[in-house]
């Protein structure tokens, strides 16, 4: 079974760091792409950062260029996301998501497995 | 960057009803759409790829169409678990990848 497991949120200052972390099992987690995607409260879902299965190819959403860094270990199964300098509009529930793959190929752009989420608020 | 929309906003039916949830894209993104189903406090889901392929273990009731910028969700009879959030998304175009705001779907 497929598990996708999200820590390392919490309430954090504007200006702060966080770093979170995404423990996965079940598949073979150095084969797929690898995403972060958020949602605000109320708001829709937000694609934040993906990471290529060897860790090549990296990229992110405008509005987290040069504060966010997205890294995996394909020896622990993990994905991360260094956060910096957060801003209030960063709060929101973050998802780590698997890319998807079939027999002939693997995408990085559908997101077939999904965590449940850690909350990150940043508030003063 | 491609914008998707959704409508309606909200869907109100009856289990045993069928629902049509519409996403359109702001330029053409080929087939490369997908649909999602997000429930409070739960993991989003996907449903269909590529607009009309169903997801692994996803029901026969729920079928995808569309090309170019016109897409449809359909769920054929509504089940009680079905009332949720439906979210389109583009892969055709990115980074970044997006989201539409989507349909909630509740019980009338």
């Amino acid at each position: 079974e497929v598990q996708l497991v999200e820590s390392g949120g919490g309430l954090v200052q504007p200006g702060g760091s966080l770093r979170l972390s995404c423990a996965a099992s079940g598949f073979t987690f150095s084969s797929y792409w690898m995403s972060w995607v958020r949602q605000a409260p109320g708001k829709e879902l937000e694609w934040v950062a993906n990471i290529k299965e060897d860790g090549t190819e990296k990229y992110y959403v405008d509005s987290v260029k040069g504060r966010f860094t997205i890294s995996r270990d394909n020896a622990k199964n993990s994905l991360y996301l260094q956060m910096n300098s957060l801003r209030a509009e960063d709060t929101a529930v973050y998802y780590c998501a698997t890319g998807y793959c079939n027999d002939d190929n693997c995408y990085a752009g559908i997101f077939d497995y999904w965590g449940q989420g850690t909350l990150v608020t940043v508030s003063s | 960057e491609i914008v998707l929309t959704q409508s309606p906003a909200t869907l109100s039916l009856s289990p045993g009803e069928r629902a049509t949830l519409s996403c359109r894209a702001s330029q053409s993104v080929s087939s490369y759409l997908a649909w999602y189903q997000h429930k409070p406090g739960q993991a989003p889901r996907l449903l269909i790829y590529d607009a009309s392929n169903r997801a692994t273990g996803i029901p026969a009731r729920f079928s995808g169409s569309g090309s170019g910028t016109d897409f449809t969700l359909t769920i054929s009879s509504l089940e009680p678990e079905d009332f949720a959030v439906y979210y389109c998304q583009q892969r055709s175009s990115w980074p970044p990848f997006t989201f539409g705001p989507g349909t909630k779907v509740d019980i009338k």
